[in-house]
């Protein structure tokens, strides 16, 4: 079975120019996530995603970050402009939200941005 | 405000020796405490998970210690190999509306050496 996918796997641009990473969750997975990773740091969630619904998205920078889930698969979070203090590495992670005791999230292998 | 505070932030252990990480957190409605670990390049992986129910979980070399009315955690890698080395995060959820919500700790960067 495939794992979650991202796309790049690195990115570096200049301050205030656009960047957008792209993530395919695991089939089947319902619920998808993305989170930043600052260095030396653990994961902190951005948005959540169940299906194609927004249902937590409090920490996401709303002036310069969004992001979309269309059709329920296939994931984009886009900075716009980027700021110096973005560079991170953006984590998608997927998981099947059910009846299960714990829905055990799985990582995608980040896309590590740098912004000069 | 760190909600899992997780110490060291690094640990060097030689091959063989015990590996141990120590995690606390203030908020009791947390209701599972998982561990990942994450390899340079890659995202984390889930390693193991206790219940606050339960003083201990052990799965092959891992061990989790739970200690509800402290409020702390740890984990135990015994005979620990240099494939160990790795970042782990401990972690803690919340359950709400069928959705786990995950809060990691910082992070201890471990190094086996031979």
């Amino acid at each position: 079975e495939a794992g979650v996918v991202q796309s790049p796997r690195y990115k570096i641009i200049e301050k205030k120019q656009p960047v957008a990473f792209w993530c395919n969750p695991i089939s089947g997975h319902n619920t998808l996530y993305w989170y930043r990773q600052n260095l030396g740091q653990g994961p902190e969630l951005l948005i959540r995603y169940e299906n194609e619904e927004a249902v937590d998205d409090s920490q996401l920078p709303k002036d310069r970050f969004s992001a979309e889930r269309l059709k329920g698969v296939d994931s984009t979070l886009k900075i716009q402009p980027a700021e110096l203090g973005d560079s991170a590495v953006y984590l998608c992670a997927s998981s099947l939200v059910g009846k299960s005791s714990y829905n055990e999230q799985f990582f995608g292998p980040g896309t590590r941005l740098t912004v000069l | 405000q760190q909600q899992v505070k997780q110490s060291p932030q690094s640990l060097i252990v030689q091959k063989g020796g015990i590996s141990i990480i120590n995690c606390a957190y203030e908020n009791t409605a947390f209701d599972y405490f998982p561990w990942y670990q994450q390899f340079p390049g890659k995202g984390p992986a889930l390693l193991i998970a206790i219940r606050p129910d339960v003083s201990e979980k052990k799965e092959g070399r891992f061990t989790i210690s739970f200690n509800k009315s402290a409020k702390q955690f740890s984990l135990h890698i015994m005979d620990s190999q240099p494939g160990d080395s790795a970042t782990y995060f401990c972690a803690a959820t919340r359950t709400g509306g069928g959705y786990q919500k995950v809060t990691f700790g910082i992070g201890t960067k471990l190094q086996v050496i031979p």
